[in-house]
This record gives structure tokens, sequence and C-alpha cells, in this order.
């Protein structure tokens, strides 16, 4: 079973140049989710997929970022005219339901992500 | 409604125990717990579900209050590999079942030979 892939795993850029990132989620995952993290913190959502769905976005998302999972299978990122704010490092993630005492629930298995640095 | 972890930070020697605490404002749907080494992704350990259950894998198990919102990650006859920060992530209530998660600041965890 492989785990979900991120590409590329770093990049560094221009500020105002454009980015994109590519996930591959564990196959047979129909939830896909980017997360952000920066150095010291915990992760942060940014949005999710349910197949090609893109049911919730984070106010963290600005219009300069754009996510789609076309046919439900691999996602991109993208972020347009970069800022240093955008330096980070950015998680792929995606989910499988288990069930257990009251409900169901997601395991959440992250990428390896991909990290950005923006000068 | 960031989950707040305590302790920040812990140092142990192989061998010790140790327990960290995530405590939620806000009802609960589950609690995830990870560990993340430097540089390297979130790494899943465990998820609870509202229940008050207590799951386990080796070593390592946790438990969930629902009641108080509190879960808490017990670490037992820790080894060097456990090094690294733990972080919860919780799913409230109101996201129901998205998956969507919201982590806490992380626990620092070391352990010494």
């Amino acid at each position: 079973d492989t785990g979900v892939s991120q590409d590329p795993r770093h990049k560094i850029t221009k500020r105002g140049q454009n980015v994109t990132f590519r996930c591959d989620p564990i196959s047979e995952h129909n939830r896909l989710y980017w997360y952000r993290q920066t150095l010291g913190q915990g992760p942060e959502f940014l949005t999710y997929f349910q197949n090609e769905a893109q049911l919730e976005k984070s106010r963290l998302l600005s219009d300069r970022f754009s996510a789609e999972r076309p046919k439900g299978s691999f996602s991109t990122l993208e972020i347009q005219r970069t800022e240093q704010g955008d330096s980070a490092m950015y998680l792929c993630a995606s989910s499988t339901t288990v069930t257990g005492g009251k409900g169901s629930g997601n395991t959440i298995y992250f990428g390896e992500g991909s990290w950005l640095t923006v000068v | 409604q960031q989950p707040v972890q305590s302790p920040q930070a812990v140092i142990l020697r192989e061998g010790e125990d140790a327990v960290i605490n995530c405590s939620s404002s806000k009802a609960l749907y589950s609690v995830h717990w990870y560990r993340q080494k430097h540089g390297e992704a979130p790494v899943f350990l465990m998820i609870l579900l509202k229940g008050g259950e207590q799951k386990g894998h080796e070593k390592i198990s946790a438990s969930f209050n629902e009641k108080k919102q509190q879960s808490s990650l017990y670490l037992t006859a820790s080894q060097l590999s456990y090094s690294g920060t733990y972080f919860c992530g919780t799913e409230m209530m109101k996201s129901g079942n998205t998956g969507k998660l919201i982590f806490g600041q992380g626990t620092t965890l070391q352990v010494k030979p």
C-alpha cells in the first residue's frame, strides 16, 4: 500500500511567481485534504475534497490559492503571485473511514509534504 | 478553537513513561494523535471517536473523555524512537465527520539513553 505522494518535495521561487504542487492520495481514499504548516506550529487546514468535489475552503485560502481534484484522483494546489508569507510546508493527506464508539471517523494519512520557500 | 496541549516539552530517559494532554473548549467529534520528527510529515498514531473509548497501539495508548473534551496520550516504557513532536488534532462536533482537524501547538518529547 503506497502512501500519499507529493511533488515537488522542495520549491524555491521568487516573489510574484506562480507555483503548483501535486498530490497523489492513497488509492481508494475518496477524501483528500490540503494543510499548511509553518515552523513550530501544527498543521492548519486549507481545504478538502470528497471525490472531485471541493467541499470546504478555509479563510486562510486567499484568492491567490486554488485547488483542484479532477476526476477525483490526484489533486493540485496552485499559488499565484507568491508572497514571502506563503513560505511553509504544504501537506496533502487522504483518508479512509473507520468505525467505532458511537460513530465513524476519518483516519487521515499525510504525505511527506512540499516545502515552499519564497525569496 | 485551537486545542491546548500540555506539557509543551518533556525530557525522558529510556524506559520512562509520559502523558501528553489535549484539551478543547469546544464539543469534539474525534481526536487524532500524530508524531512528527524534524523535517518530516506527521505520522498517524491513533484516532479516538466520541464514546470515551481508549485505544492502544503497542506501548502507546490514548483516552478520550468527551464530557470534558479532553484526550490524553500515554507513552509507556519510552524508546529513543519516540522522540519527536506530538500533535493532537481535534475535529469539532459542528464539523462532524469531515476530517477537518484543528491541531494543538504540539508537545516536544525527547528521550535520552
